[in-house]
Formats: structure tokens, C-alpha cells, sequence
């Protein structure tokens, strides 16, 4: 079983927008601290955004705050990174993680991930 | 934004070396410095947790040590399954941060 299954990468011209979905199995989004991170082909690892498990408060990455958006919906155990107003620079490999409580925001476990080019 | 260094770049090293990582902050994070293993491909994989805890299945053959500014990822003796990316991260505030990676490659 695979904990973290992300979904939703593909092309996008500049200025469009795309919804990532990381669908969880087998434990439960709202008692667990969630991320998305990043990787430009060839490059590191970028923190995008997190999610906290309690109050679900909400973070981001400057390079990318007022254009993306985390939410999670509960009833169907998903965690989506709405994504607005793309540039070329958004290309990556999206990961969703996650982190119980006490590691929050450090993660334990990750997705496989989703690619997400944005290219005109 | 505290900004993590990695050091070395690349670690050439042969199996059964010894591999000795660093990480420093730009101001003290404490102990809330990860490390990740990434091989090509692959997701990340986390590895140690608050500076010096294995986390769960990892082999004890990794160790992490260090507070404040300066920590050490230690392999003992390499196999071949370890020749990958490290990457430290720190949790102590936003925004979370990531260093550059060292890759440890074969010989």
C-alpha cells in the first residue's frame, strides 16, 4: 500500500494553472502535518508549502505565496497544491509528505511524485 | 531565512569507507536538523530526525550528530545501496530549508 500517491502533473503554458492531488491511504490527513516540496530537474529540494496538524494553519514559500494554494479535504482523505499564475520556474517534480504531530515540519514519508512543466 | 551548506559537493569514497557529511546553519536551528537520502529517480528518504535519531528501518550504520550550526551525517561503513544524495533540513523555523546536497558516489 502505497501512503502517498500524488496526481494532476502535466503541461501548463505560463500564467495557467494546475491542481496537484495526493491522495493518502492508510492513515488519516487531519492528524498529520503535510507538505509539498519540489525539485527542478537536476536540482535540490524546495520547501513549497505546509500544512499543520493541528488548526491546520497554513505556510509557503515566498516564490511562491499568492499564487499557490494548500487545502486538504478530509472526507476524501486528499491534499491538493492549487497552482495559479505559473512561470517556467514552477517546473518540478511536486512531492506531497507527510509528518506525524511531533515532527511537523520535517516529514517521514513522501510521495513518488508529479511533474509539473510549464512551457509555452 | 536560515540558509543550510552542505560540504562536501561530492564524497568519492569506495564500500565498506567511512563517510563523514556536514551541515551548517546559518544561525543556530538547535536540534531540529533532518537529514534525507535521495537516489535517482526515487523520492527522498528520511534518514535521521532532530539531529541525532535514526528514523524507523534505518540501518544503524548512520548515525547524525551536532546542535546549533554545525551537524555531521555519518555512514560507517558503505554499501553499495548508500551511494546517493544527502540532503539536511531544518524544522526550527519558516521557512523550511534545505541544503544544497552532497553526493557520495563510488570510487
Amino acid at each position: 500500500e502505497v501512503p502517498l500517491l500524488e496526481s494532476g502533473g502535466g503541461l501548463v503554458r505560463p500564467g495557467g494553472s494546475l491542481r496537484l492531488s495526493c491522495a493518502a491511504s492508510g492513515f488519516t490527513l487531519d492528524k498529520h502535518g503535510l507538505t509539498w516540496v519540489r525539485q527542478a530537474p537536476g536540482k535540490g529540494l524546495e520547501w513549497v508549502s505546509s500544512m499543520s496538524p493541528i488548526g491546520a494553519t497554513t505556510y509557503y514559500a515566498d516564490s511562491v505565496k499568492g499564487r499557490f494554494t494548500i487545502s486538504r479535504d478530509v472526507s476524501k482523505n486528499t491534499l491538493y497544491l492549487q497552482m495559479n499564475s505559473l512561470r517556467a520556474e514552477d517546473t518540478a517534480v511536486y512531492f506531497c509528505a507527510k509528518s506525524p504531530e511531533w515532527l511537523f515540519p520535517s516529514v517521514d514519508s513522501w510521495g513518488q511524485g508529479t511533474l509539473v512543466t510549464v512551457s509555452s | 531565512e536560515i540558509v543550510l551548506t552542505q560540504s562536501p559537493a561530492t564524497l568519492s569514497l569506495s564500500p565498506g569507507e567511512r563517510a563523514t557529511l556536514s551541515c551548517r546553519a546559518s544561525q543556530s536551528v538547535s536540534s531540529y536538523l533532518a537529514w534525507y537520502q535521495q537516489k535517482p529517480g526515487q523520492a527522498p528518504r528520511l534518514l535521521i530526525y532532530d539531529a541525532s535519531n535514526r528514523a524507523t528501518g534505518i540501518p544503524a550504520r548512520f548515525s547524525g550528530s551536532g546542535s546549533g550550526t554545525d551537524f555531521i551525517l555519518t555512514i560507517s561503513s558503505l554499501e553499495p545501496e548508500d551511494f546517493a544524495i544527502y540532503y539536511c533540513q531544518q524544522r526550527h523555523s519558516w521557512p523550511l530549508t534545505f541544503g544544497q546536497g552532497t553526493k557520495v558516489e563510488i570510487k
